[in-house]
């Protein structure tokens, strides 16, 4: 079984903050971790994924995320929030390698930007 | 990359009609497909997966013969909303595996009035 906790349902930052977005899981085998990014009345966008190796993973638009094992987490961050990053962020979680099994989400993060 | 097309974007029907939703993947193939239903600011829930040449495995809790599912090529998946109530207003996105992983539409927002 697998899900995912996503911290907060809405996190709101100043524009040129820290965005920090945060995600822990729960996976009874390695997990394949992701995040997407939902601007309204459309699909997900991947941000990016951590499937093996480097823990700390670049995706789009500046956004990172680490992998932490001993913490079941994968939060999210960018160094400067941009106006234009204001969406719903949902991660997700999935068994299986290669990505085999479908993933779980998250309830979402709205993240507010103020100017 | 993998695109996956999503029709209509918006769709309002009376009460007791049926809407058709399509999915396709434009640039692969997809033996499967992934509807979601996705409520007002809440996550993505699965309602089915779609199989190509083969019967759709639906989630508990979801009515089978109320979102009637086709996947007639390895392109195309379709969801029907059979006799569809208020309730069963909701935005539906459709989603398909490729090489690069889970490729989402852009989903559907339907309003049964």
């Amino acid at each position: 079984a697998q899900s995912v906790t996503q911290l907060g349902s809405h996190v709101s930052v100043s524009e040129g903050a820290l965005v920090l977005l945060r995600c822990n899981y729960s996976s009874s085998v390695p997990p394949y971790l992701f995040w997407y990014v939902q601007y309204p009345n459309q699909g997900l966008q991947l941000l990016l994924k951590y499937t093996t190796g480097a823990t700390l993973v670049k995706g789009i638009n500046g956004f990172e995320a680490e992998f932490k094992k001993s913490e079941t987490s994968f939060h999210l961050t960018k160094p400067s929030a941009h106006m234009s990053d204001a969406a719903e962020y949902f991660c997700a979680v999935s068994d299986g390698a290669g990505g085999s099994y479908i993933p779980t989400f998250g309830r979402g993060t709205s993240l507010i930007v103020h100017p | 990359g993998a695109v996956v097309s999503q029709h209509p974007s918006r769709v309002i029907c009376k009460s007791g009609t049926s809407v058709k939703i399509e999915c396709r993947s434009l640039d692969f193939q997809a033996t499967t497909m992934f509807w979601y239903r996705q409520f007002p600011k809440q996550s993505l829930m699965l309602m089915a997966t779609s199989n190509e040449g083969s019967k759709a495995t639906y989630e508990q809790g979801v009515e089978k013969d109320k979102f009637l599912i086709n996947h007639a090529s390895l392109t195309l998946s379709t969801l029907t909303v059979t006799s569809a109530h208020p309730e069963d207003s909701s935005f539906y996105i459709c989603s398909a595996r490729s090489a690069e992983g889970y490729t989402f539409g852009s989903g559907t927002r339907l309003t049964v009035v």
